[in-house]
């Protein structure tokens, strides 16, 4: 079956610092979204990537979806304490009728102040 | 952007009662909902996903008598864990989606803990 792995599994960064999430599918997708999950709280939906080599940008995050539309990107510039969650990203199969949302293994980010 | 709330958000019970989730779209229909667990540090994995007005789909490995979704409408899915035991115990959630769009709403997740 489809998998999506992400890595690394933990980050630990230094407040102010760059964050870099990577997602990677055994299978090409129609789509990749994004989520952050804080501590203690459900997924909250950030972005859904749909083209080909499409860069998407929200304040200091900023999501790629690569040319094969098997893998893609989260970076976050400037880290801030706010920004302390696990991120995952989530694809849908390039299948006709396939609703299904495959979820990467996550990245855990926490902050040194 | 879309609400979906999700009941009660947390149980504890003893092991052998049932447990009911309950996941509402509050202001938008949802065609299609999710069922997914969520271990402790893991990524959420799909138990189900339900129609309102026909069965649910289970992904492979999952119980459907273990399980039981009901989505009698288009703004309410539950799911019922029957039977409780220890190793059931997990973070339940659900998720809505509204016609084509490829967006899901999640719920705040149910905890929970059978003793």
């Amino acid at each position: 079956g489809q998998q999506v792995m992400q890595i690394p599994q933990y980050q630990h960064v230094q407040e102010g610092e760059d964050f870099t999430t990577y997602c990677n599918s055994s299978t090409t997708l129609s789509n990749i979204q994004w989520y952050k999950q804080r501590p203690g709280g459900h997924p909250v939906f950030l972005i859904q990537l749909v083209k080909s080599g499409e860069v998407k940008k929200q304040k200091r995050l900023t999501f790629q979806f690569g040319e094969a539309k098997k893998n893609s990107s989260l970076h976050i510039t400037a880290t801030q304490t706010t920004d302390v969650g696990t991120y995952f990203c989530a694809g849908h199969q390039r299948a006709v009728g396939n609703e299904k949302l495959t979820f990467g293994t996550g990245t855990r980010l926490t902050i040194i102040p | 952007g879309a609400v979906v709330s999700q009941h009660p958000s947390r149980v504890i019970c003893k092991s052998g009662t049932s447990v009911k989730i309950e996941c509402r779209s509050l202001d938008f229909q949802a065609t299609t909902m999710f069922w997914y667990r969520q271990f402790p540090k893991k990524s959420l994995m799909l138990m189900a996903t339900s129609n309102e007005g026909s069965k649910a789909t289970y992904e492979q490995g999952v119980e459907k008598d273990k399980f039981l979704i009901n989505h009698a409408s288009l703004t309410l899915s539950t799911l019922t864990v029957t039977s409780a035991h220890p190793e059931d115990s997990s973070f339940y959630i659900c998720s809505a989606r509204s016609g084509p769009v490829n967006i899901q709403y999640f719920g705040a997740g149910t905890r929970l803990s059978v003793l």
